[in-house]
């Protein structure tokens, strides 16, 4: 069975620093895709990123990159230069292929600083 | 980009009244749409995949019958809580894939929050 663990239930960055966001994740299957979701208390989902299980290098979408290590089954959010619209809760989710259902990581709550 | 419209974005109602949720995809078709429920402060859950022109599949411990979910074309799904009571007050969240795109993700709606008193 897939699973996702974010540990993480809560971070605080200072505006302008980076931030890591952990996620963890376990299948069996070969082939599936990792995605990070901005929920802002708004309430919408927002797109962030996406790395596929077959992907050799990192994703990147302007400050969010995605450090995917695939033998430790990890794929970590990296948001750079952090705003203070960056406070949201941030889930980590993962798809098998055919299915498109996705698995959701319990969030993290980021915080940024003024 | 890809838009899910959702409506309505909140709803209050009597306790066993139904409500209809409704999810469209607005600039592109989506034969399989999701439903999920999120609690506060807690993760989405997946309660079912809506399939167009078929019955819904319902994850467990759902119930079927309490939920019901159509999918009468390529653009729109509903989802009905019947008979609702205050434990079904909760953020109602549905999202579509682009099956025209590859590796596209999933894009939500705004979400439904409905409260039931």
């Amino acid at each position: 069975a897939q699973k996702i663990t974010q540990t993480q239930p809560g971070m605080f960055v200072q505006e302008k620093e980076a931030v890591t966001l952990d996620c963890t994740y376990d299948t069996s299957d070969p082939s599936y895709g990792l995605f990070w979701y901005k929920q802002p208390s708004s309430g919408e989902m927002i797109f962030l990123i996406y790395q596929g299980s077959y992907d050799q290098q990192n994703a990147t979408e302007g400050r969010y990159s995605l450090n995917f290590q695939k033998a430790r089954k990890s794929a970590n959010l990296v948001i750079s230069a952090s705003q203070l619209g960056d406070s949201a809760m941030y889930f980590c989710a993962m798809t098998a292929p055919g299915t498109y259902k996705y698995i959701f990581g319990t969030g993290t709550r980021l915080k940024v600083l003024a | 980009g890809a838009v899910v419209s959702q409506h309505p974005s909140w709803v209050i109602c009597k306790s066993g009244t139904s409500v209809k949720i409704e999810c469209r995809s607005l600039d592109f078709q989506a034969t399989t749409m999701f439903w999920y429920r999120q609690f506060p402060k807690q993760s989405l859950m997946l309660m079912a995949t809506s399939n167009e022109g078929s019955k819904a599949t319902y994850e467990q411990g759902v119930e079927k019958d309490k939920f019901l979910i159509n999918h009468a074309s390529l653009t729109l799904s509903t989802l009905t809580v019947t008979s609702a009571h205050p434990e079904d007050s909760s953020f109602y969240i549905c999202s579509a894939r682009d099956a025209g795109a590859a590796n596209s993700p999933l894009h939500f709606g705004n979400g439904t929050r409905l409260t039931v008193t």
